[in-house]
């Protein structure tokens, strides 16, 4: 069973930063890309950025381009949200998920959809 | 950047009942279309691909159709468990949601 489990939100002042992680397991985290989603109060989702299964293609949305950096260590399973400069704006429940398609055309940001998710886990950014 | 408008954004519907969300997208997306079904404290659940395709393990009252920019998830007869918000996403380029539509009891 696919099982992508998210830690280390939690309260945080504005401008600080924090690193969230996201363990998986019941298959091979090598050979799947990754994502981060979020979700702020009250709103829709919002793609955050993705990372290709070889770490060659990695994408963010503008609204963190610069002050977010996402990594992944396949030795442990794991994918990583370091989020630097934080604001207001970035609190939301922050998902990762498994992506399912494949990168073609030198790109790998067409044709790949996000098959499993996490439950989440709650930034809040506040004084 | 491709944008989704969804529609509803609220819908109150009975156990039984036919459902049926529209989005549509600012360009065409082919059939690079998913919809997710969310539920609070919950994880995001996969319900179509492709516009038309049904997830795995997904209940076969969920269909999806569509294709260029109009797109639209249809319930068939509405179940207990399904009172949640929809949201659909583009994967033609790039990953835009659409803003969501909640499915609440009538």
């Amino acid at each position: 069973e696919v099982q992508l489990v998210e830690s280390g939100g939690g309260l945080v002042k504005p401008g600080g930063s924090l690193r969230l992680s996201c363990v998986a397991s019941g298959f091979t985290f090598s050979s799947y890309a990754m994502t981060w989603v979020r979700q702020a109060p009250g709103k829709g989702l919002e793609w955050v950025s993705f990372m290709s299964s070889g770490s060659t293609y990695i994408y963010y949305a503008d609204s963190v381009k610069g002050r977010f950096t996402i990594s992944r260590d396949n030795a442990k399973n794991s994918l990583y949200l370091q989020m630097n400069s934080l604001r207001a704006e970035d609190t939301a429940v922050y998902y990762c998920a498994r992506g399912l398609g494949y990168c073609s055309g030198g790109s790998c940001y067409s044709g790949i959809l996000f098959q499993h998710w996490g439950q989440g886990s709650l930034v809040t950014v506040s004084s | 950047d491709i944008q989704m408008t969804q529609s509803p954004s609220t819908l109150s519907a009975s156990v039984g009942d036919r459902v049926t969300i529209t989005c549509r997208a600012s360009q065409s997306i082919s059939t690079w279309l998913a919809w997710y079904q969310l539920k609070p404290g919950k994880a995001p659940k996969l319900l179509i691909y492709k516009a038309s395709s049904l997830e795995s393990g997904v209940p076969s009252r969920f269909s999806g159709s569509g294709s260029g920019t109009e797109f639209t998830l249809t319930i068939s007869s509405l179940q207990p468990d399904d009172f949640a918000t929809y949201y659909c996403q583009q994967y033609n380029s790039y990953w835009t949601f659409g803003q969501g539509t909640k499915v609440e009891i009538k």
